[in-house]
């Protein structure tokens, strides 16, 4: 049974502290995104890739986020350091572009990040 | 920029009644429309996409139509039951292929047994 796999599930950290949550997209897809989702904004876009390659960040603050794809199998967002404002659930999505499939976003069960 | 809206926010209905959803965008210009369906801790899993060629989709219980001209979409479920208490979100692609998407806030659904 394909999946995405998120790690960690929960995570609970203290202001100024680094923070890594990783992914594992579904084998094959060659599109990974990552969303955050709160409850005033719901879900927004903070990057993705295609192909291991950034096609837009533009969605993360870029002094304290980095997103990066080190292979096809694993998807890293970094926050450092982070702050009370970062807390949300993080969600990994992966999908296919072309064939059957296409325009499908397979999302994994997300971190849920508690900055205190 | 493309908005998505979802009204209500929440809605809370007996089991067995019938149901729509309602999400409103404001660029006719789309590609598909997906539904999504939350679980409470859990992520987000697609139940219906509609091309932006096509008007309606169906799956089980569930029908989604497409106007593109008024920028609506309805998701339909036929006699609800209490597993269908989630909250579900309308999602829109910023372009072509598979790209990020723009979500609704949801409407957070409970059926009531």
């Amino acid at each position: 049974d394909a999946r995405v796999t998120q790690t960690p599930r929960h995570k609970v950290t203290e202001m100024g502290q680094e923070v890594t949550m990783r992914c594992q997209p579904i084998l094959g897809h060659n599109t990974v995104f990552w969303y955050r989702q709160t409850m005033m904004q719901g879900l927004e876009l903070l990057a993705y890739f295609r192909n291991r390659a950034p096609l837009d960040d533009s969605g993360m603050p870029k002094d304290r986020f980095s997103a990066e794809m080190p292979d096809a199998t694993l998807a890293t967002l970094k926050i450092q350091p982070s702050e009370p404002r970062d807390s949300a659930v993080y969600f990994c999505a992966s999908g296919l572009v072309g064939g059957v499939a296409k325009n499908i976003q397979y999302f994994g069960a997300g971190t849920r990040l508690s900055v205190l | 920029k493309q908005e998505v809206t979802q009204i209500p926010a929440a809605l809370s209905v007996p089991e067995g009644e019938n149901l729509v959803l309602n999400c409103s965008f404001t660029d006719s210009a789309i590609y598909n429309l997906q539904w999504f369906r939350q679980d409470p801790g859990k992520g987000l899993t697609s139940l219906l996409l509609i091309q932006s060629s096509q008007r309606e989709q169906t799956s089980g219980r569930l029908n989604a139509s497409l106007d593109k001209s008024s920028g609506r979409s309805t998701l339909y479920i036929a006699a609800s039951q209490p597993g269908d208490s989630a909250t579900y979100l309308c999602a829109l692609p910023l372009g072509s292929g598979n790209t990020p998407l723009v979500f609704g806030k949801g409407t957070r659904l409970s059926v009531i047994a």
